[in-house]
């Protein structure tokens, strides 16, 4: 059974500024990795699949990269509704797996 | 365009079981799969098993084998998810989402709103 790890757990930013979000898999999922984000008393949101392919109306801010094991997702520069909680999946293999989450929070 | 539409909120006692239903539009049911994620109050996301909407084979979490099962109408596009045994951990938000193809693990694009199940005596 593969386990995500995501660090930081939590991330001050500032508006305008740039957030680095890690996902580190227990094993080698190819690119089979997607990102999410969650606002409270939401369902999650697809950001990123295939490591590195925006999902439909995100926009440009966001981008994913990695292969592998080891994935990045960078927000270029925070906006006010980028605030939320973040959680990478690897869908390689099952049992599908999340992250435990990186809450992204105004500094 | 896609909607994945589930069931009302439910209060079980420990115990019961649920079911949870979701009904899919605005795409070939039978050309995806459908994944069920829950998230305990305050908690992250748990991946629970999926279903394939063409076949309606699943694959479930080691952690809720033989307490789950999850089935599928694919004339009525519906998608459902029994829990058994219901504990009080078991509280969560429960919610259904599109999964990439019908026969292999993909990334989930599309999402109901989510049913609440709480469990308590």
């Amino acid at each position: 059974e593969i386990v995500m790890t995501q660090s930081p757990a939590t991330l001050s930013v500032s508006l305008g500024e740039r957030a680095t979000l890690s996902c580190r898999a227990s094993q080698f999922v190819s690119n089979y990795l997607a990102w999410y984000q969650q606002k409270p008393g939401q369902a999650p949101r697809l950001l990123i699949y295939g490591a590195s392919t925006r999902a439909t109306g995100i926009p440009a801010r966001f981008s994913g990269s990695g292969s592998g094991a080891d994935f990045t997702l960078t927000i270029s520069s925070l906006q006010s509704e980028d605030f939320a909680v973040y959680y990478c999946q690897q869908y390689n293999n099952w049992p599908q797996a999340f992250g435990q989450g990186t809450k992204v929070e105004i500094k | 365009q896609v909607h994945l539409v589930q069931s009302g909120a439910e209060v079980k006692k420990p115990g019961a079981s649920v079911k949870v239903s979701c009904k899919a539009s605005g795409y070939n049911f039978s050309s995806y799969g459908v994944s069920w994620v829950r998230q305990a109050p305050g908690q992250g996301l748990e991946w629970m098993g999926w279903i394939s909407g063409y076949t309606g084979s699943t694959n479930y979490a080691q952690k809720f084998e033989g307490r789950v099962t999850m089935t599928r109408d694919a004339s009525t596009g519906t998608a459902y998810m029994e829990l058994r045994s219901l504990r009080s951990d078991d509280t969560a938000v429960y919610y259904c989402a599109r999964d990439g193809i019908a026969v292999a693990p993909g990334h989930n694009d599309f999402w109901g709103q989510g049913t609440l199940v709480t469990v308590s005596s």
